[in-house]
């Protein structure tokens, strides 16, 4: 049963212009929600959160938006950049929980 | 501030054997997780800790994995014996665990092989 799901499994865009990942979940009890960036052999590192209180959080380059009624949520990369190629996974938690789903990861190449 | 320290980086073992993973987690972190991710899937949790008793382990293959938290600081986690299917890498991540705060710090994880 995979509770936090991301359709995408790469995606590839062109320098300067926007990166949009998705990921869609199913669990109705998950109030906070995490992206975390991993590049290759090393471990995955939070980038930015929201939680269902809100609809938008935006960091620098990084905006996440939340839609609960759809039960989705996208990250925007605005420019994109070289660096930011990576594999970029979606996460969950329920309230209280201190537990992490995470999705399957959407690999995203930014082309020069 | 040092991140979550891991060992070994990579391990490479015959079906049957044993193998032990350690973690040294962020400095003042009560919370403590131990993630499996298979290529091409995300990290699955295994087991998490709050200081040295185990939160959660519903996911934990028990008749062949095992973990612990010494002091409620480092942690290992042991696989005996080793199947095939637990070819992955394995994650350690820490947490301050305090209520409404939810990220974790993950160290870089140990690449397990299985032949």
């Amino acid at each position: 049963d995979q509770q936090v799901k991301q359709n995408s499994p790469s995606l590839s865009v062109q320098e300067g212009r926007i990166s949009i990942l998705n990921c869609d979940y199913t669990n109705s009890m998950f109030d906070y929600f995490l992206w975390y960036k991993k590049y290759p052999a090393e471990g995955p590192t939070f980038l930015i959160s929201i939680s269902s209180i809100k609809d938008k959080n935006e960091d620098g380059r990084f905006t996440v938006f939340l839609n609960k009624s759809a039960k989705h949520l996208s990250l925007h990369i605005v420019p994109s950049q070289p660096g930011d190629s990576a594999v970029y996974f979606c996460a969950a938690s329920e309230e209280g929980a201190q537990k992490l789903v995470f999705g399957q990861g959407t690999r995203l190449t930014i082309n020069p | 501030e040092a991140g979550v320290a891991q060992s070994p980086r990579y391990k490479i073992i015959e079906k049957r054997q044993s193998v032990a993973f350690w973690c040294n987690p962020i400095s003042g972190h009560a919370t403590l997780y131990w993630y499996q991710q298979i290529l091409g899937q995300g990290p699955k949790l295994l087991i998490q800790f709050q200081n040295n008793g185990v939160v959660d382990d519903s996911q934990l293959p028990k008749d062949r994995f095992s973990a612990e938290r010494l002091k409620g600081v480092d942690s290992t986690l042991k696989i005996q014996p080793a199947k095939l299917e637990d070819s992955a890498v394995y994650l350690c991540a820490s947490s301050q665990g305090l209520a409404g705060v939810y990220e974790q710090y993950f160290g870089p994880g140990t690449r397990l092989t299985v032949t």
